[in-house]
């Protein structure tokens, strides 16, 4: 078990400029999560796939912002004319959710800084 | 959508204190997470609750749920500077919806 694995660890972009995150799951994990956190805030749900289906997105997730999980592997999360507003960190977590649900396990995060 | 609160928002103890962590959801909890955070980094599972009632430790870590109040508690006995962090609840559905943090200093 290698753990959640993010790439890459920091990115700083200028506005406008397009950025894309990869996040690898644990290998047997069925769900992939994506959330974003801005400083003194809990982190905040964006996107969550069940094998290669993308299943919720939620409002925070403007038309800017595209994620894809291709073959139900590794995901990546794609921000297009960044703003700003942008900045945050991108936490990418999974899970093996059967019968029930079980913890989410997070990757340690891309930290986004748009200038 | 599901809120939950957090208190305090953050605390500052001395080392071999005990301190306690609250979380207080909008609605009924039917799984309830905590989790640690060191600042930059990402989220480490602490434990699982999913039962009223249940109460789980780890260590010096002991969280409990509480169903009819929609609250659940974490307890850390004779803290230690390794415990200093942020603490974060959270709420599971399809997702997990988290509160704002607790942010933990330990005074050695």
């Amino acid at each position: 078990d290698t753990g959640v694995s993010q790439d890459p660890r920091h990115k700083i972009t200028k506005r406008g400029q397009n950025v894309t995150f990869r996040c690898d799951p644990i290998s047997e994990h069925n769900r992939l999560y994506w959330y974003r956190q801005t400083l003194g805030q809990g982190p905040e749900f964006l996107t969550y796939f069940q094998n290669e289906a993308q299943l919720e997105k939620s409002r925070l997730l403007s038309d800017r912002f595209s994620a894809e999980r291709p073959k139900g592997s590794f995901s990546t999360l794609e921000i297009q004319r960044t703003e700003q507003g942008d900045s945050a960190m991108y936490l990418c977590a999974s899970s093996l959710d059967r019968t029930g649900y079980s913890p989410l396990h997070f990757g340690n995060g891309t930290r986004l800084t748009v200038t | 959508s599901q809120e939950l609160e957090q208190s305090p928002q953050s605390l500052i103890v001395q080392e071999g204190k005990n301190l306690t962590i609250n979380c207080t959801s909008s609605k009924t909890l039917y799984g309830l997470y905590w989790y640690k955070q060191k600042y930059g980094e990402g989220l480490i599972f602490l434990m699982m609750l999913q039962k009223g009632g249940e109460e789980k430790s780890h260590e010096k870590i002991t969280a409990k749920l509480d169903e009819k109040k929609q609250q659940s508690s974490l307890h850390i006995t004779a803290s230690q500077p390794s415990h200093a962090g942020i603490y974060l609840c959270g709420a599971r559905g399809n997702k997990l919806v988290f509160g704002a943090g607790t942010i933990l200093r330990v005074k050695s």
